[in-house]
């Protein structure tokens, strides 16, 4: 199946621990997106790579940090987790020209 | 800056019923216009879009009309159903800018 796909699906962790989070797409887009939904479902870019170059880089704390291996993966490592890390986190890919994203189906973050 | 404003949620609707959701956008180009739709537990999905101005996006039985005199796409439906409970995304993409810009959600319950 052509996706984007993102693991673990949940991940439940404790305070202060660095966990990472992975996103794969096989739809050969150029562009791969993190986004962070709260629990009131509002949606907040984080990052955005472009060919493996990162080209938004919005008001994150430093302890997240994404890398791009290819275009194909964009990870999310996070680090020193703190309670209101928790959410649910999106990753996206897209192509050029006003086509829309497609959205994996999300990691649902919970710090303990 | 860009920025997309939703009708303010939650919507309760009896089936059958005509549903719309409005949305209006602010961006200093030309962009395209999608509306989104995330069902409980799921990654948002491209549910239409439209590119430029009088296009009318539809799928699913859902329609909007990208409106540039006045800056709306508001999301209508001439019979909801239960299983179109989820909660729709408006959102805008200025290439310009290399990211879509999205509104806050509205929750949507059809009730039998």
């Amino acid at each position: 199946d052509t996706a984007v796909s993102q693991t673990p699906k949940y991940l439940v962790t404790q305070m202060g621990n660095d966990k990472s989070i992975k996103c794969e797409q096989n739809l050969g887009h150029d562009t791969m997106y993190w986004y962070k939904q709260d629990s009131k479902k509002f949606l907040k870019i984080m990052f955005s790579y472009n060919n493996k170059e990162l080209i938004i880089n919005e008001t994150v704390p430093n302890r997240f940090s994404p890398k791009s291996p290819d275009k194909a993966h964009l990870n999310l490592h996070i680090n020193s987790l703190e309670l209101g890390d928790s959410a649910v986190y999106f990753c996206a890919s897209s192509v050029p020209g006003g086509y829309g994203y497609t959205f994996g189906s999300g990691t649902r973050l919970t710090v303990v | 800056g860009d920025s997309v404003t939703q009708m303010e949620g939650p919507v309760t609707l009896s089936e059958e019923a005509f549903l719309t959701i409005n949305c209006t956008y602010t961006a200093t180009g030309y962009p395209s216009l999608f509306w989104y739709v995330q069902y409980p537990g799921e990654g948002l999905q491209l549910l239409l879009k439209a590119t430029k101005a009088d296009d009318k996006g539809s799928n699913k039985g859902f329609e909007a009309t990208y409106r540039k005199e006045t800056t709306s796409f508001h999301l209508e439906k001439g019979s909801v159903q239960v299983s179109d409970s989820a909660v729709y995304f408006c959102a805008l993409s200025d290439t310009n800018a290399g990211k879509s810009t999205f509104g806050d959600g509205t929750t949507l319950t059809v009730k039998p």
